[in-house]
């Protein structure tokens, strides 16, 4: 059974930083390519950053280039996402996600984690 | 980048109405759109990829079509179960962009 399991969120101030991790079962973690997507309160889905089975090739939204770093570490199975430079903004939920291929050429997303809340305020 | 929209954003319906959602990109994306289907307080589950394939475990009242710049989401006979926020998403290339969505509750 495919499993995400995400942590790290919590409350930082505005200007701090966070990493996120997702830690991934029932499946080989190295074959597929893996994103975040969040969703503030409220509102609609948002794609933030995604990076290939192999790890190269790492894309973001334009909301978060410069400030976050997608990684991941196959040996571990795990999926992080470096936040820095937090604005109120960013508040959110942040999903991980997996695609059912390594490359984007299949880069939606067919099993999602349940979530962690980031929730940047002073 | 490539916009998504997505048209209406809220309907409601009664059960068993045949159901019709929108979702029009700026710029072509050939068959590269998914559907999602989020239900209040859950995760979003995929619907559809490819445009018009169905999830395996999603029932049959689900259909998709389109190719191109527009795409449609269809639920033949709305049920109690479907009210949800249903999303488009483009990935033919990066940035994967999501629609804003489509409340659909029932009437």
């Amino acid at each position: 059974e495919v499993q995400l399991l995400e942590s790290g969120g919590g409350l930082v101030q505005p200007g701090g930083s966070l990493r996120l991790s997702c830690a991934a079962s029932g499946f080989t973690f190295n074959s597929y390519a893996m994103s975040w997507v969040r969703q503030a309160p409220g509102k609609g889905l948002e794609w933030v950053s995604a990076i290939s089975g192999s790890g190269d090739t790492p894309y973001y939204g334009d909301s978060v280039k410069g400030r976050f770093t997608i990684s991941r570490d196959n040996s571990k199975k795990t999926l992080y996402l470096q936040m820095n430079s937090l604005r109120a903004e960013d508040t959110a939920v942040y999903y991980c996600a997996k695609s059912p291929s390594g490359s984007y050429y299949m880069a939606y997303f067919d099993y999602w984690g349940q979530g962690t809340l980031v929730t940047v305020s002073s | 980048d490539i916009q998504m929209t997505q048209s209406p954003s809220s309907l409601s319906a009664s059960v068993g109405d045949r159901v019709t959602i929108t979702c029009r990109a700026s710029q072509g994306i050939s068959n590269f759109l998914a559907w999602y289907q989020q239900k209040p307080g859950k995760v979003p589950k995929l619907l559809i990829y490819v445009a018009s394939t169905l999830q395996s475990g999603v029932p049959s009242r689900f259909s998709g079509s389109g190719s191109g710049t527009d795409f449609t989401l269809t639920i033949s006979s709305l049920q109690p179960e479907d009210v949800a926020t249903y999303y488009c998403q483009k990935y033919n290339s990066a940035p994967f962009t999501f629609g804003p969505g489509t409340k659909v509750d029932i009437k």
